[in-house]
């Protein structure tokens, strides 16, 4: 079975500083990989996703990704971090683009950031 | 920009009620989710829909939840009874086809089963 683990339950970070949250994916073949934020009391917004190709994906945001097969990771990173990117953060997998194969989401970061 | 409705937003029962959520997807998006988040973890799939009928709802606690989509539109998640683990936030998500790159998210039904 796939499974996802967000090492990291809590980052703080301070305005302006970067950011790398960890993902890490067990899945035999290469899943489907995406990232998605959740402000408090709301739905689940898409940062970004990767397929396959270019292994360093770009997202909304100023968001970006990248995909190390070696490692089975997935980390997201922002160059400088904003105030209003305080937010929990979800990285899911995917087997295939199939009917059936549902999204298993990791345990999720939530990220504060320091004035 | 065309949303994933749900309500109610917040619902406090007692438990051994029954409870409803609803939920509306994006017009023309053929399938539908269910997902049970719990408090500090990550969203789990209840069932999902394509047009009105259940690709997949192993996952749904059949003793006490139903879901129905009877006009491949909007549709209806029960609890009956519920119990106090049912505590959790219901999201609904859907996407225009089910092999679709993403899954639009609606800001999900606060239950509190006291």
């Amino acid at each position: 079975a796939q499974s996802v683990t967000q090492p990291d339950i809590h980052i703080t970070v301070s305005e302006g500083a970067s950011l790398e949250l960890r993902c890490n994916y067990s899945y035999g073949a290469t899943p489907y990989l995406f990232w998605y934020v959740q402000s408090p009391g709301q739905g689940l917004q898409l940062l970004l996703k990767y397929f396959s190709g270019d292994t360093l994906v770009q997202g909304i945001k100023g968001f970006e990704a990248e995909f190390k097969r070696s490692q089975s990771s997935f980390n997201l990173r922002k160059p400088s971090v904003h105030w209003s990117d305080a937010a929990e953060y979800f990285c899911a997998s995917r087997k295939a683009l199939n009917a059936g194969n549902m999204l298993t989401f990791g345990g999720g970061t939530r990220l504060m950031v320091k004035p | 920009e065309a949303e994933v409705a749900q309500s109610p937003r917040y619902k406090i029962t007692e438990k051994s009620q029954a409870v409803a959520f609803w939920c509306d997807p994006i017009s023309g998006h053929a399938t539908l989710y269910w997902y049970r988040q719990i408090l500090g973890q990550g969203p789990e799939l209840l069932v999902q829909f394509q047009d009105e009928s259940v690709v997949d709802d192993s996952q749904l606690p059949k003793d006490r939840f139903s879901a129905e989509r009877l006009k491949g539109v909007d549709s209806t998640l029960k609890i009956q009874p519920a119990e106090l683990g049912d505590s959790a936030m219901y999201l609904c998500a859907s996407s225009l086809l089910a092999g679709a790159y993403e899954q639009y998210f609606g800001p999900g039904t606060r239950l509190t089963v006291t």
